[in-house]
């Protein structure tokens, strides 16, 4: 089956510096990704909508130039936290739509936690 | 905008025994998807069933099943037999049937975090 695997897994920073965490569909082609951050027992609350190609559509409240963006190709998709601080610190899970897998439902990277110290 | 709303922060069950878990949502569409993913401690998201919402009959993976009620915007999901490797924190998941820049987009309800006692 379709697989996303994301990279790293865990990630501890220092404040001030950047992380970047990658997202790849490993045997299918994603024009399409979605990053997500999540809290302790809250929920996944979507942070943009990353597209080949073009701009990352972010959601509201989402400082673009603190969370880049970068879709290059149609198997990558890259999350980089700028001058990370330690409000910061989260998992940050992407996903990629089922498009041309015959699938109904998205598919998960492992997710990655990110301490920043 | 649709919104998934989950009422259960926690829920609890003795091993082999059965558990629902609530998810009401909202949403002005006619066609949609709707997920239940578990998250173990891993944190890897795991599909448990789907639905469609144009199918009429509720959708059933073994012991996972779950009682939709399009009139009502509600889908529940019914574990039975729990086992311990059941326990986790379970989300509900509202997915649009349209294609376009939110294809694929995922809403999700606030979890709920559920135990299995032996």
């Amino acid at each position: 089956g379709a697989v996303v695997s994301q990279h790293p897994s865990r990630v501890i920073c220092k404040s001030g510096t950047s992380v970047k965490i990658e997202c790849r569909s490993l045997d299918f082609q994603a024009t399409t990704m979605f990053w997500y951050r999540q809290f302790p027992k809250q929920s996944l609350m979507l942070m943009a909508t990353s597209n080949e190609g073009s701009k990352a559509t972010y959601e509201q409240g989402v400082e673009k130039d603190k969370f880049l963006i970068n879709h290059a190709s149609l198997t990558l998709s890259t999350l980089t936290v700028t001058s990370a601080h330690p409000e910061d610190s989260s998992f940050y899970i992407c996903s990629a739509p089922p498009e041309g897998t015959g699938n109904t439902e998205a598919f998960f990277g492992q997710g990655t936690r990110l301490t920043v110290v | 905008a649709q919104t998934v709303t989950q009422s259960q922060p926690e829920m609890s069950v003795q091993e082999a025994e059965t558990v629902t878990l609530s998810c009401t949502y909202d949403t002005s569409e006619s066609d949609y998807y709707l997920f239940w993913y578990k998250q173990p401690p891993s944190r890897q998201m795991i599909l448990v069933i789907r639905q469609e919402a144009y199918k009429q009959q509720n959708a059933t993976e073994n012991r996972f099943s779950v009682n939709f009620q399009k009139a009502a915007k509600s889908f529940s999901l019914k574990i039975s037999d729990s086992q311990l490797g059941d326990a986790a924190m379970y989300f509900c998941a509202y997915r649009s049937w349209a294609g376009g820049t939110s294809y694929g987009k995922l809403t999700f309800g606030q979890g709920t975090i559920l135990t299995v006692h032996p």
